[in-house]
């Protein structure tokens, strides 16, 4: 079964705007990634926040972790239409990664 | 993907056949992991290694083995595949303290 649950399940925005996508998980967990999967294609790696971390950034990204709401929100901001593909959550614990059912973003032109 | 490949990309096989993927790394990563990923599912893990010849069970193991007799190969076999074993199959290697990198993919059909 999933541990994380990703909401919404789909995004539609305007380039440019920004873009939040939120995830929330079960149990306690050593670490939160997120990943994004263009159509076809693997998935890669975005972000990791470890469960002592409230907030992470790289470049547009900014991820948070509130661990006593078991939650995460992902923002991409300045949003492109490079952007448009699938992102998926996935908390980490005793080396192994279990993944929500992923988000679908549009970014329209 | 650096350093991480699979084989086949693409697979067709009919029911009641075995069937083995590939996944070959190339930086001597310690675990490997196999997921497949289903419409509505998102990714399921499989079956993961720790080790040549160290192995567990994941949420889907059912039908499938693996083996690891060197570091750089891990395979996945579908004893006899069923039509439920349709599906996307990915492979992936844990790389502290960034995540996890992802091979391509397999895209297999079980006819």
């Amino acid at each position: 079964s999933q541990q994380g649950e990703e909401d919404p399940q789909a995004l539609s925005i305007q380039e440019g705007e920004n873009a939040t996508m939120n995830c929330s998980y079960k149990t306690s967990i050593n670490n939160l990634q997120w990943y994004r999967q263009n159509s076809g294609r693997g998935l890669v790696h975005l972000i990791l926040i470890r469960s002592n971390e409230r907030e992470k950034h790289s470049g547009r990204l900014r991820v948070t972790l509130d661990t006593s709401k078991k939650s995460s929100s992902l923002l991409i901001t300045a949003s492109r239409a490079a952007d448009t593909a699938s992102y998926f959550c996935a908390t980490g614990a005793n080396s192994k990664l279990t993944f929500g059912k992923g988000i679908t973003l549009s970014v329209r032109p | 993907d650096a350093g991480i490949t699979q084989s086949p990309r693409h697979k067709v096989t009919e029911t009641g056949t075995p069937v083995t993927l590939r996944c070959h790394q190339t930086e001597n990563h310690r675990y490997m992991y196999w997921y497949r990923q289903d419409p509505g599912h998102g990714l399921r893990l499989i079956h993961y290694s720790y080790g040549v010849k160290d192995t567990d069970k994941g949420e889907v193991s059912d039908g499938y083995s693996v083996s690891r007799s060197k570091t750089e190969d891990f395979l996945l076999t579908l004893e006899s595949a069923t039509s439920s074993q349709t599906s996307v199959y990915f492979c992936a290697i844990i790389t502290f303290p960034y995540g996890y990198t992802f091979g391509s993919g397999t895209r297999l059909t079980v006819v």
